[in-house]
């Protein structure tokens, strides 16, 4: 398996456009989470799915933020509008059981 | 709420050598998982060993090793014959499965370096 997908690799944008990032999980895994990295906050999870369904999106930061995962081999994390104060890392990671497996990131940066 | 804390936010080691990172956690529960994942420079989360806190009998992978201790709350992970190639941000993680949800609570990291 490619293991846990996600695109773009970097991204660049100006405040106030809309950002999406895109994950594919590993066949099979029934859980997906979003992580933000930043050296302040370090490792935040944001949202997490089971079988597609939103568990606990307690961790968005605000209603600039949304999820979805409309099947269970992608999903997406939408910022709109995006602030600078948003410029982090993004991950994805995917599970079945307790192991979670992560992609690469996205490294945001909005100007 | 869980909690996980790494008391060292940095450390050094030369090539070779042993190293040994600190992990404690806070949970009133009884079944749980604990982790440590390493982030090199490139930045992806990669699993470096995994204890299930059921288990009285250390994990072992390769050259990394833990010392889960229970009762003190404790997950310390050692690295033996340290190689260039472990210097990284090492996460300590703790996950509580509840009511079939599972969410993964990281350490704010040490970062490691192995000197030639």
């Amino acid at each position: 398996d490619a293991g846990v997908i996600q695109s773009p690799r970097h991204e660049v944008t100006e405040m106030g456009q809309e950002v999406t990032l895109r994950c594919k999980p590993i066949s099979g895994h029934d859980y997906l989470f979003w992580y933000r990295q930043t050296m302040m906050r370090g490792l935040e999870l944001l949202i997490y799915f089971n079988n597609n369904v939103p568990i606990d999106d307690s961790g968005m930061p605000e209603d600039r933020f949304s999820a979805k995962m409309p099947n269970a081999s992608f999903s997406t994390l939408k910022i709109q509008p995006s602030e600078p104060r948003d410029s982090a890392v993004y991950f994805c990671a995917s599970s079945l059981g307790d192991i979670q497996y992560f992609g690469a990131g996205t490294r945001l940066s909005v100007l | 709420a869980q909690t996980v804390t790494q008391s060292q936010p940095e450390m050094s080691v030369q090539e070779a050598e042993t190293v040994t990172l600190s992990c404690t956690y806070d949970t009133s529960e009884n079944n749980y998982y604990l982790f440590w994942y390493k982030q090199p420079p490139s930045r992806q989360m990669i699993l470096v060993i995994r204890q299930e806190a059921y288990k009285q009998q250390n994990a072992t992978e390769n050259r990394f090793s833990v010392n889960f201790q229970k009762a003190a709350k404790s997950f310390s992970l050692k690295i033996s014959d340290s190689q260039l190639g472990d210097t990284a941000m090492y996460f300590c993680a703790f996950i509580q499965v509840q009511g079939g949800s599972e969410k993964l609570v990281f350490g704010k990291g040490t970062k490691l370096t192995v000197n030639p």
